[in-house]
């Protein structure tokens, strides 16, 4: 049963347009969710995230969607760069007590072609 | 601040064999999670360890232990290895296992022959 899920396996954007990478979640229970990019032979790299209380998160050309009432959260990377090529994975986690982990999608590969 | 670093980076083992993968957090933090990424599963969340205790655990057998030691760094053991078993280990760490950003090391890619 997959809680996160990012539908895409890729995208293709040009250099300059927008990049917009998209996440569903099927648990009413989480309340916080991050972006992470993560490039071969590293590990994920954290991006950005938003609390539950919120519907939007900016940081630079970074900005995250949150849209609660359709378990949806999207990425939008304006303008997108080709250092931007990368697997994204959209993450989620729920508030419960001190028990933490993240819930993680399978992952957008985001190529971003000069 | 050093990152998050893990040992060894990339590891060839056996069926039948086990295999002790190694985790430093970065300096101050005091929660460990670990998890697995393969192809097909993308990030799957193993076990989280937060003073020397595992408070949380993922849907993995047995074989599959961690543990933490008393300066924070952190061990995961795969016992009785399986083809399957071939993957990136990914640890990451933050302060306290609270909702704060979780640090990823660079992995350790085991293959299982």
């Amino acid at each position: 049963d997959q809680q996160v899920k990012q539908n895409s396996p890729s995208l293709s954007v040009q250099e300059g347009r927008i990049s917009i990478l998209n996440c569903d979640y099927t648990n009413s229970m989480f309340d916080y969710f991050l972006w992470y990019k993560k490039y071969p032979a590293e590990g994920p790299t954290f991006l950005i995230s938003i609390s539950s209380i919120k519907d939007k998160n900016e940081d630079g050309r970074f900005t995250v969607f949150l849209n609660k009432s359709a378990k949806h959260l999207s990425l939008h990377i304006v303008p997108s760069q080709p250092g931007d090529s990368a697997v994204y994975f959209c993450a989620a986690s729920a508030q419960l007590g001190s028990n933490y982990k993240l819930t993680f999608g399978k992952g957008t590969l985001l190529t971003v072609n000069p | 601040k050093a990152g998050v670093t893990q040992t060894p980076r990339y590891l060839i083992k056996t069926r039948g064999q086990q295999v002790t993968l190694s985790c430093s957090p970065i300096s101050g933090h005091r929660s460990v999670s670990w998890y697995q990424q393969t192809p097909g599963q993308g990030l799957q969340f193993l076990f989280e360890y937060f003073s020397e205790t595992q408070r949380n655990k993922g849907n993995f057998p047995g074989r599959f232990s961690g543990r933490q030691f008393s300066n924070s760094r952190s061990e995961m053991n795969v016992s009785t290895l399986e083809l399957g078993d071939s993957a990136l280990y990914l640890c990451a760490s933050s302060l306290v296992g609270d909702q704060e950003t979780q640090y990823f090391g660079p992995g350790t890619r085991l293959l299982v022959l």
